[in-house]
């Protein structure tokens, strides 16, 4: 049984650059979330869609964010341009109704 | 913002032992979720209780809440040396948005 595919795993790049993470939730499940974790703020909630739709941004940082689910199997999280205090660990969930969610092994940024 | 506060913050412990750490957190919830991070891994569920519900149990975990101190609790019974992990609690104040503490590092050591 799969569970929440997230790509790529690691990622370094250079401030400035485009970053685009990826997430394919678990098949059936209909809420997906994207969440940051650091150390010193933990793990925050980005934005949540369900069935595709955005229905909660408020956690997006700036307007550098930006997320989208095409289609019930995919999602992507885009930060344009990268600033190095966007490295955290970036990690995708997903869960059906009011079940509990499902995280992937996330994907760890680090912007120099 | 965090809406749960993780007590203690780390915890150091041999097997066989328990592990007790607690949740304070600060709005009404629809139900309190506890999750656990191995070390580079995603958060795994491991219990649910609701607001109407007072303790619960699975496996070597149990949970209670107290919704009239806005606190919960998750004991880990006859631990392991697998428990070691980052152990968070989760408030749901509905619609399935959670709201996550800040982590109790537990270590336990053969």
């Amino acid at each position: 049984d799969a569970g929440v595919i997230q790509s790529p795993r690691h990622e370094v790049t250079e401030m400035g650059q485009e970053v685009t993470l990826r997430c394919k939730p678990i098949s059936g499940h209909d809420y997906l979330f994207w969440y940051r974790q650091t150390m010193m703020r933990g793990l925050e909630l980005l934005i949540y869609f369900n069935n595709n739709v955005p229905i909660d941004d408020s956690g997006m940082p700036e307007d550098r964010f930006s997320a989208k689910m095409p289609n019930a199997s995919f999602s992507n999280l885009k930060i344009q341009p990268s600033e190095p205090r966007d490295s955290a660990v970036y990690f995708c969930a997903s869960s059906f109704g009011e079940q509990p969610q499902h995280f992937g092994d996330g994907t760890r940024l680090s912007i120099l | 913002s965090q809406q749960g506060e993780e007590d203690p913050q780390a915890l150091s412990i041999q097997e066989g032992e328990n592990a007790t750490m607690n949740c304070s957190y600060k709005t009404s919830i629809n139900n309190l979720q506890w999750y656990r991070q191995n070390s580079g891994r995603g958060l795994v569920h491991l219990i649910l209780i609701r607001s109407n519900e007072r303790e619960k149990h699975s496996g070597r975990l149990r949970v209670t809440l107290d919704t009239s101190k806005k606190s919960s609790s998750l004991l880990i019974t006859a631990s392991r040396a697998a428990d070691t992990a980052s152990y968070f609690c989760a408030t749901d104040g509905g619609w399935g948005k959670l709201q996550f503490g800040a982590g109790t590092q537990v270590v336990v050591t053969p």
